[in-house]
């Protein structure tokens, strides 16, 4: 069983386009993450959601919106996709915030 | 910036050698914590060590943590063509703010055959 999925795995579009990602854990933690890593591999966090409740917003513009419908799930929708926007992007959970994190697979979004 | 900082950003030694990489960071935390990923992978929880520990082992890992001068470093033992992966610390800075694991830019490291 993954504990951690995401979907899809690969993901080119054209700029200007909506997408989305989905993530689901199974591991029962209570808090859930975004992450996006660069063409550099630098790990930045975007937001980090508590039982479905938004704990964490980085500075990300809000054309991002995380949607946490229970705590099983996390999934990102981004609107009006950029270039800068190509990046793989991470789910990830832990029990509780700054604990260990179990990371999923990575979602790699590639804007034409 | 509070992120960590490893050194060095790469590394290549031969298989069976020991391969050690630092990871410096700037203010006060609760836990430092070391991950793996291989390529194209996601990142892998490799040890956790919290600010009132100086050393844990897990394996053939052994981490060290030196609050004062604000660094840690991993030590691989008896590397093997497997261990090649990027390498990151991540910090839980104990400010009070609801920030998460800040993560450093990552070691690669390449373990020759």
């Amino acid at each position: 069983d993954t504990a951690v999925s995401q979907t899809p795995k690969y993901l080119v579009t054209q700029m200007g386009n909506d997408k989305s990602i989905k993530c689901e854990q199974n591991l029962g933690h209570d808090t859930m993450y975004w992450y996006k890593q660069d063409s550099k591999k630098f790990l930045k966090i975007m937001f980090s959601y508590n039982n479905k409740e938004l704990i964490i917003n980085e500075t990300v513009p809000n054309r991002f919106s995380p949607k946490s419908p229970d705590k099983a799930h996390l999934n990102l929708h981004i609107n009006s996709l950029e270039l800068g926007d190509s990046a793989v992007y991470f789910c990830a959970s832990s029990q509780e915030l700054a604990a260990e994190l179990f990371f999923g697979e990575g979602s790699r979004l590639t804007v034409l | 910036s509070q992120q960590g900082e490893e050194d060095p950003q790469a590394l290549s030694i031969q298989e069976g050698e020991n391969a050690t990489m630092n990871c410096s960071y700037k203010t006060s935390i609760n836990n430092l914590q070391w991950y793996r990923q291989n390529s194209g992978r996601g990142l892998v929880h490799l040890i956790l060590i919290r600010s009132n520990e100086r050393e844990k082992h897990s394996g053939r890992l052994r981490v060290t943590l030196d609050t004062s001068k604000k660094s840690s470093s991993l030590l691989i033992t008896a590397s093997r063509a497997a261990d090649t992966a990027s390498y990151f610390c991540a910090t839980d800075y104990s400010g009070g703010g609801a920030d998460g694991l800040t993560f450093g830019k990552g070691t690669h490291l390449i373990i020759q055959p």
